[in-house]
This record gives C-alpha cells, sequence and structure tokens, in this order.
C-alpha cells in the first residue's frame, strides 16, 4: 500500500491528451513538491517533472505538472508510442523521506 | 550530466550482509546529496535513505531503519549502502540516485543501472 495513490493503469490513442492523477495528505503533497519519474520498460526511472511543474532539460513540454492542495497530476499531451511506461509520482514527507505513488502504467493503443 | 555505476549485489542468506557501493562521474560528487532506491520485482520504487553532500543530514526508510548505513567517500566519489540483517523483503534492484541539490530534499536527476539483491536461502 503506497502513501500516495495513483490509478494502476491509464490509456491513450496517438496524439490524445491523458492524464495520471496523484493523491496524498497534508503531510506530503500537502506542503512539498511533487516529482514525477518515467520508468521505460526495462530501464532505470528517469526524472520528468521536479517541483510540482518543472521540466529538466531534454523533457518535451509535451508533459506537464500541476499540484492542486494535497493531490498532483500529470498531463502528456499529443501522446506518442514512446510514452508507454510506468509513471511514479512523488513527494518528500514531512518525517524527511520520500514517498513514492505505486506507479500508473501508460498504454498508448 | 553525470553517471552513476552501482554494485556489489548478489544473493545472500537471511540474516547476513551485504555492503553496495555506487561510483559517480561526470558531475562534482560533493555538490550533491544521493539517495539509494529499491524496487522489488515488479513492484514500484521504494526511497531507502538518503545523505546531504557532507554527510551531516542523513535519513532512512522506517523499513531499514537500524539495519541499514548510508554513507559517502567524496574523495572517492563514491556512495555506499551496509545493509546488515537481511530479510527476503529486501529482495530488490537498488538503485544509485543524485539529488538536484546538496541537501537531501529535492528530485532525483541522475539514476544508475541498479544492482540486483536477492535475499534467499
Amino acid at each position: 500500500q503506497s502513501v500516495l495513490t495513483q490509478p494502476p493503469s491509464a490509456s491513450g490513442t496517438p496524439g490524445q491528451r491523458v492524464t495520471i492523477s496523484c493523491s496524498g495528505s497534508s503531510s506530503n503533497i500537502g506542503t512539498n513538491y511533487v516529482y514525477w519519474y518515467q520508468q521505460l520498460p526495462g530501464t532505470a526511472p528517469k526524472l520528468l517533472i521536479y517541483r510540482n511543474n518543472q521540466r529538466p532539460s531534454g523533457v518535451p513540454d509535451r508533459f506537464s505538472g500541476s499540484r492542486s492542495g494535497t493531490s498532483a497530476s500529470l498531463a502528456i499531451s499529443g501522446l506518442r508510442s514512446e510514452d508507454e511506461a510506468d509513471y511514479y509520482c512523488a513527494a518528500w514527507d514531512d518525517r524527511l523521506s520520500v514517498v513514492f505513488g505505486g506507479g500508473t502504467r501508460l498504454t498508448v493503443l | 550530466e553525470g553517471q552513476l555505476v552501482e554494485s556489489g549485489g548478489g544473493l545472500v542468506q537471511p540474516g547476513r550482509s551485504l555492503r553496495l557501493s555506487c561510483a559517480a562521474s561526470g558531475f562534482t560528487f560533493e555538490d550533491y546529496a544521493m539517495h539509494w532506491v529499491r524496487q522489488a520485482p515488479g513492484k514500484g520504487l521504494e526511497w531507502v535513505s538518503g545523505i546531504s553532500w557532507n554527510s551531516g543530514s542523513i535519513g532512512y526508510a522506517d523499513s531499514v531503519k537500524g539495519r541499514f548505513t548510508i554513507s559517502r567517500d567524496n574523495a572517492k566519489n563514491s556512495l555506499y549502502l551496509q545493509m546488515n540483517s537481511l530479510t527476503p523483503e529486501d529482495t530488490a534492484l537498488y538503485y544509485c540516485a543524485k539529488d538536484r541539490t546538496i541537501m537531501p530534499d529535492d528530485a532525483f536527476d541522475v539514476w544508475g543501472q541498479g544492482t540486483m539483491v536477492t535475499v534467499s536461502s
């Protein structure tokens, strides 16, 4: 049982816009930044979004993040086949540890 | 951007110990906090431990507190994880990850490929 709650799966067709939700509490998302990681099959995770809505260099602007209250979401627009991956949200909590969501497997139909 | 290479994983019996290492290159190691994150087979990510640039701030997940010890050697550009009293629940791929800042409180922007630890009799 993960501290942050994500839907286990999501799907979309090429070109579509997909959103993945992440629900937490006042001790994590409610007071700290949210991060998103992408894990392609068989590879290490990659930072996608940091500090709620910032993209590292090299991450396409098709990926965007937002936070509201104790929830956050990742939006992917112009969906592409190479976006098929597992997506994890994360946040620091008030106990000075990192909590992750259980992950959302995105399928591009 | 940097590179991280983990080593030291393997098959170990329950109750025994193992020490993981992570060699960093391509960035100024002493300028960043570092972390260990693990992923059990077919499962999600779990943060294990983090350490600040000067080892002055260290944190552990409740699941490993008292059994695992994180450390670093800035002169050798290396991060370590001493794992004692291992249980089958510690079986996972262990990733070394670099923090964006000097303190262990931001995103993990560089990841290694991981080293597999299997705890089994």
